[in-house]
């Protein structure tokens, strides 16, 4: 059973372009989280989708900031008019159900120059 | 507010010994699950030993067991006979299970190194 992917594992962006981070969760699972990990902090949640559904984007900025988590493939998460700011490592999780341990992908590290 | 603190920044071991990692919470609800993960230098995120709340009984995960205190709101990890594939960094982290909510929340982090 493959794990939690993303692509692409690093991402480099000039300020004002667009990002975007792919995530297909473990087989099996609808629920997908998305975390955020600034240097040297632990890990901060953005967003919690299931398919087609937002849950949760307490964690998401207002702005610039988006995710989504189609029928048929992966979750993606957007950010437009990137900041050196959003220069940080981003992990997608995923669970087969609520209230279930998260597994984590490998993370996108994102460099915003 | 539902915190996680990790009052030990930095640690280390020698191989083949123990070491002990500290986690204190903070929250109001009653049931939820406790979780240490593992983020070695290439960053993935591994989970590595999860405790549910209502158990008395401390998980264990053959070289990783944890002291979970819940009036004390108290979750360390045990590393015993370490390894030298042991070092990263460890977060402990925890999430209610009352309320909905879906979110972990993390500690800063304990870095680990074991040394030869």
């Amino acid at each position: 059973n493959a794990g939690v992917m993303q692509n692409p594992r690093h991402l480099v962006r000039r300020r004002g372009q667009e990002a975007r981070l792919r995530c297909s969760p473990m087989k099996g699972h609808s629920h997908v989280y998305w975390y955020r990990q600034l240097p040297e902090e632990g890990l901060k949640f953005m967003v919690y989708l299931q398919k087609e559904n937002i849950i949760d984007e307490s964690g998401m900025p207002k702005e610039r900031f988006s995710a989504e988590f189609p029928k048929e493939g992966p979750s993606i998460l957007r950010i437009q008019q990137v900041v050196r700011g959003d220069s940080a490592a981003y992990f997608c999780a995923s669970s087969p159900v609520k209230q279930e341990t998260q597994y984590f992908g490998p993370g996108t590290r994102l460099l915003v120059l | 507010a539902q915190t996680v603190t990790q009052s030990q920044p930095e640690m280390s071991v020698q191989e083949a010994e123990t070491v002990t990692l500290s986690c204190t919470y903070d929250t109001s609800e009653n049931n939820y699950y406790l979780f240490w993960y593992k983020q070695p230098p290439s960053r993935q995120m591994i989970l590595v030993i999860r405790q549910e709340a209502y158990k008395q009984q401390n998980a264990t995960e053959n070289r990783f067991s944890v002291n979970f205190q819940k009036a004390a709101k108290s979750f360390s990890l045990k590393i015993s006979d370490s390894q030298l594939g042991d070092t990263a960094m460890y977060f402990c982290a925890f999430i209610p299970t009352q309320g909905g909510s879906e979110k972990l929340v993390f500690g800063k982090g304990t870095k680990l190194t074991v040394n030869p």
